[in-house]
């Protein structure tokens, strides 16, 4: 398959525990982001990478979310200190420049 | 800024007939407005997009909306509903002011009736 691939698909962790998500974007696309969907709403932007760079970050994006991609392939995803509130779908996005984003299955992250 | 409006958080119809799935947006350029569905356990699957192309514009599974700058929508339609067809539907405008970053609709829940 050759599609955005994430893990894990489900995550499920403890009010204060660090988690981190990989999102396996298509090989040729520079272009990766990430959202958080929450039920019954549409995905929020997070941030997005052009290669290694990050060239925006929401303002959703507190102090406690961080993400890499160090070169230029996968991305990384890591919340620390994981609240309740962090509970979602998170949502790994690529693309080539401006062309179609080509969405992963997602990881669904429950925070107890 | 733009946004957008889902009009029904829900639609309900038989199989077999006509879908309609209503979204109004707001923006202050020419738009570029996208139509995503999301099966459960599935990825968000693009099913067709306006870029000031024809106004109407056909996509995967039957699926086709039109862009009415009059009106400020980009309703989706399918003439005749399969179960298949039942997921949840995301209406998009992509923003000009922020990189050109979706702004997303809540959503709408299609529910195909045997």
């Amino acid at each position: 398959d050759t599609g955005v691939s994430q893990n894990p698909r489900h995550k499920i962790t403890k009010r204060g525990q660090n988690v981190t998500f990989r999102c396996d974007p298509i090989s040729e696309h520079n272009r990766l982001y990430w959202y958080r969907q929450t039920l019954g709403q549409g995905p929020e932007f997070l941030t997005y990478f052009q290669n290694e760079a990050q060239l925006e970050k929401s303002r959703l994006l507190s102090d406690r979310f961080s993400a890499e991609r160090p070169k230029g392939s996968f991305s990384t995803l890591e919340i620390q200190r994981t609240e309740q509130g962090d509970s979602a779908m998170y949502l790994c996005a690529s693309s080539l420049g401006e062309g179609n984003r080509v969405f992963g299955p997602g990881t669904r992250l429950t925070v107890l | 800024a733009q946004s957008v409006t889902q009009l029904d958080s829900h639609v309900s119809v038989s199989e077999g007939t006509p879908v309609l799935l209503r979204c109004n947006y707001s923006s202050s350029y020419s738009p570029s407005l996208f139509w995503y569905v999301q099966h459960p356990n599935k990825g968000l699957q693009l099913l067709l997009k306006y870029t000031s192309a024809a106004t109407l514009v056909k996509g995967i599974n039957g699926f086709e909306a039109e862009f009415k700058k009059s009106e400020t929508s980009f309703h989706l339609t399918k003439p005749s509903a399969h179960m298949s067809d039942a997921a949840e539907y995301f209406c998009v405008v992509s923003d000009q002011d922020s990189n050109y970053q979706l702004i997303w609709g809540a959503g709408t829940k299609l529910i195909i009736k045997p």
